[in-house]
């Protein structure tokens, strides 16, 4: 598998339920990121957790990290139709200056109405 | 809020012409970045970009693919002789404490 793979690659849930994206990654890192993206338009960045942290929270998302088994999940709560876009986690191995972010293969979340 | 703008949004051209994808990243970053995403596919890295020379490359970015910054604000990326295979979005991405921030993306159609 390559540095940075969700599961699953696709997802669909009914609103206001919860959705768990997973990430898998081979290297070590500094730190994990998860970015969202909408159809055609570019990334956005949605959360970051550093490789010495195990759980972080931003509203409606969570983000966990467990660095013995190279993975990370991303959980977001009570979902919302807008929440239908594509989620990906991006690894970080360096530390300030010069960092090459390496994106995962992403999952598409569909959330119905 | 600042952003990273890309120009053109859409960009068609005949396989073996060079095209030149333009990116104004936000005014304060000092690194910058093109990745590409071909669709439905995953983000892949192209080139890094900090003062005024390439920090990294992938095996993509081969001698066909440029980068320039020719003046204070614009970060530019050229294919000097197109192909099939170049088709995809191209982003540029500028970064702040460890976070990308990406422009909306040129999509290039090579026919």
């Amino acid at each position: 598998s390559q540095q940075g793979e969700e599961d699953p690659q696709a997802l669909s849930i009914q609103e206001g339920e919860n959705a768990t994206m997973n990430c898998s990654y081979k290297t070590s890192i500094n730190n994990l990121q998860w970015y969202r993206q909408n159809s055609g338009r570019g990334l956005v960045h949605l959360i970051l957790i550093r490789s010495n942290e195990r759980e972080k929270h931003s509203g409606r998302l969570r983000v966990t990290l467990d660095t013995s088994k190279k993975s990370s999940s991303l959980l977001i709560t009570a979902s919302r139709a807008a929440d239908t876009a594509s989620y990906f986690c991006a690894t970080d191995a360096r530390n300030f200056g010069n960092e090459k972010l390496t994106f995962g293969t992403g999952t598409r979340l569909t959330i119905i109405p | 809020e600042p952003e990273v703008t890309q120009t053109p949004s859409h960009q068609v051209t005949q396989m073996g012409q060079e095209v030149i994808l333009r990116c104004v990243p936000i005014s304060n970053h000092l690194y910058f970045y093109w990745y590409r995403q071909i669709l439905g596919q995953k983000v892949e890295f192209l080139v890094s970009f900090y003062n005024n020379e390439i920090s990294e490359k992938s095996e993509i970015f081969d001698d066909q693919f440029s980068v320039e910054r020719p003046d204070g604000s614009n970060f530019t990326l050229k294919i000097r002789s197109t192909k099939l295979e170049d088709s995809a979005m191209y982003f540029c991405a500028s970064i702040q404490n460890e976070k990308l921030f990406f422009g909306s993306g040129t999509q290039l159609s090579v026919l």
